[in-house]
């Protein structure tokens, strides 16, 4: 199986701060990294697939970046509406594994 | 509108055997692979299993191996996960999610609102 390993686990940013999200894998998976964004009461919602791809529909201050073990989720300019937790996923392997989240709160 | 929508939770007790539908609407059901995945209570999400668009293949999570199975009928848009023997650390909403391949990569696009299995005496 592969790990997936977010940090932090959460944050606490302002309205228009620029955010980094990093996830790890326990091996080399290439490009096949997903982000999904999480709100409270709701389904977990695509933003990037691909490691960095926008899925069609999402802001364009979400941007994703890496490969092989390394990635990361970048929110240029924190919006009040970005409040949410953040999963990464894994899809090189049909045994798909997530990460275990990073919570992030506007201050 | 493309839709799934989860039914079938409820409370079980340990041992006990319920089964999850997942319907969907909107969209060609058949021709695309399908997951389920749960989330407990304050927790993060766990993958659960996975059924190819026509049903030859299929994967689960170590955790459920065995007990669970996936299954689906493409001609009444539906998706399935019968649960046997539950353990209290299945308790969870369970989601069901489309499952999408663009440029080599798989992703779940599509998710519904999830239903809850609460497995306690």
């Amino acid at each position: 199986d592969i790990q997936m390993t977010q940090s932090p686990s959460s944050l606490s940013a302002s309205v228009g701060d620029r955010v980094t999200i990093t996830c790890r894998a326990s091996q080399r998976i290439s490009k096949y990294l997903n982000w999904y964004q999480q709100k409270p009461g709701e389904a977990p919602k695509l933003l990037i697939y691909g490691a960095s791809t926008l899925q069609s529909g999402v802001p364009s201050r979400f941007c994703g970046s890496g490969s092989g073990t390394d990635f990361t989720l970048t929110i240029s300019s924190l919006q009040p509406e970005d409040s949410a937790t953040y999963y990464c996923q894994q899809s090189y392997i049909t045994q798909y594994s997530f990460g275990q989240g990073t919570k992030l709160e506007i201050k | 509108e493309v839709q799934l929508v989860e039914s079938g939770g409820g409370l079980v007790q340990p041992g006990g055997s319920l089964r999850l539908s997942c319907a969907a609407s909107g969209f060609t059901f058949s021709s695309y692979e399908m997951n389920w995945v749960r989330q407990a209570p304050g927790k993060g999400l766990e993958w659960v299993s996975y059924i190819s668009n026509s049903g030859s293949t299929i994967y689960y999570a170590d955790s459920v191996k065995g007990r669970f199975t996936i299954s689906r009928d493409n001609a009444k848009n539906s998706l399935y996960l019968q649960m046997n023997s539950l353990r209290a650390e299945d308790t969870a909403v369970y989601y069901c999610a489309r499952e999408i391949v663009v440029g080599g990569s798989d992703a779940f696009d599509i998710w519904g609102r999830g239903t809850m299995v609460t497995v306690s005496s």
